[in-house]
């Protein structure tokens, strides 16, 4: 039971370039969501979906896109990567919206 | 506008004592509260939640108290051990919306 799969696990980015964190889950849940972590900063949410076909902004939404692709995947795309990108961003989700499951995180470095 | 306060930043306790995390939330259509636990390197993983008709939940060594008419809920961690140590963060949700707020977080380290 792999729960919540993010890839890749580490990225270095130049500033300008682009790239899309992918996510994955294989628990039948409804709703997804995309968080980043800052030190002292806690978990910020940028995008969710909660159900298929669905997508949301977050408290962080700029500089970011996201793609429900089917039911399993959530992908989150950064178009022009810029220093303040750099976080480690984690993949969730819950059946419910209750119980979040969270993937191992993508550590991503631009500079 | 900080809708999840959560206190201390940092704590350290002695192996074997009590360790308290408070929490603090404004939005009164709340109605569910879990915290989560975070190794280094890993995600966050579901602790232990708790919704606002119980006063208090309790599974093995950790607690959730809540008072709702405070806004206020804390995770106490009885007879804490040096695998304890990890981040801590409290979260709410409510109503129709789905979303979790997190608080900041609090460093717990637990001195063997």
């Amino acid at each position: 039971n792999a729960g919540v799969t993010q890839t890749p696990k580490f990225q270095v980015l130049k500033t300008g370039q682009s790239m899309t964190l992918q996510c994955a889950q294989d628990m039948n849940h409804n709703s997804m969501y995309w968080y980043r972590q800052d030190p002292g900063m806690g978990l910020r949410l940028i995008y969710y979906s909660a159900s298929e076909g669905t997508t949301d902004k977050g408290e962080v939404p700029n500089g970011y896109n996201v793609s429900r692709l089917n039911k399993r995947e959530f992908s989150l795309r950064l178009e022009s990567a810029a220093p303040s990108q750099t976080s480690v961003y984690f993949c969730a989700s819950s059946r419910t919206g209750y119980g979040y499951t969270f993937g191992s995180g993508t550590r991503l470095t631009v500079v | 506008q900080q809708q999840v306060k959560q206190s201390p930043q940092s704590l350290i306790v002695q192996k074997g004592g009590i360790s308290i995390i408070n929490c603090a939330y404004e939005n009164t259509a709340f109605d569910y509260f879990p915290w989560y636990q975070q190794f280094p390197g890993k995600g966050p993983a579901l602790l232990i939640a708790i919704r606002p008709d119980v006063s208090e939940k309790k599974e093995g060594r950790f607690t959730i108290s809540f008072n709702k008419s405070a806004k206020q809920f804390s995770l106490h961690i009885m007879d804490s051990q040096p695998g304890d140590s990890a981040t801590y963060f409290c979260a709410a949700s409510g109503g129709s919306n789905y979303k979790l707020t997190f608080g900041k977080g609090t460093l717990l380290t637990v001195n063997p």
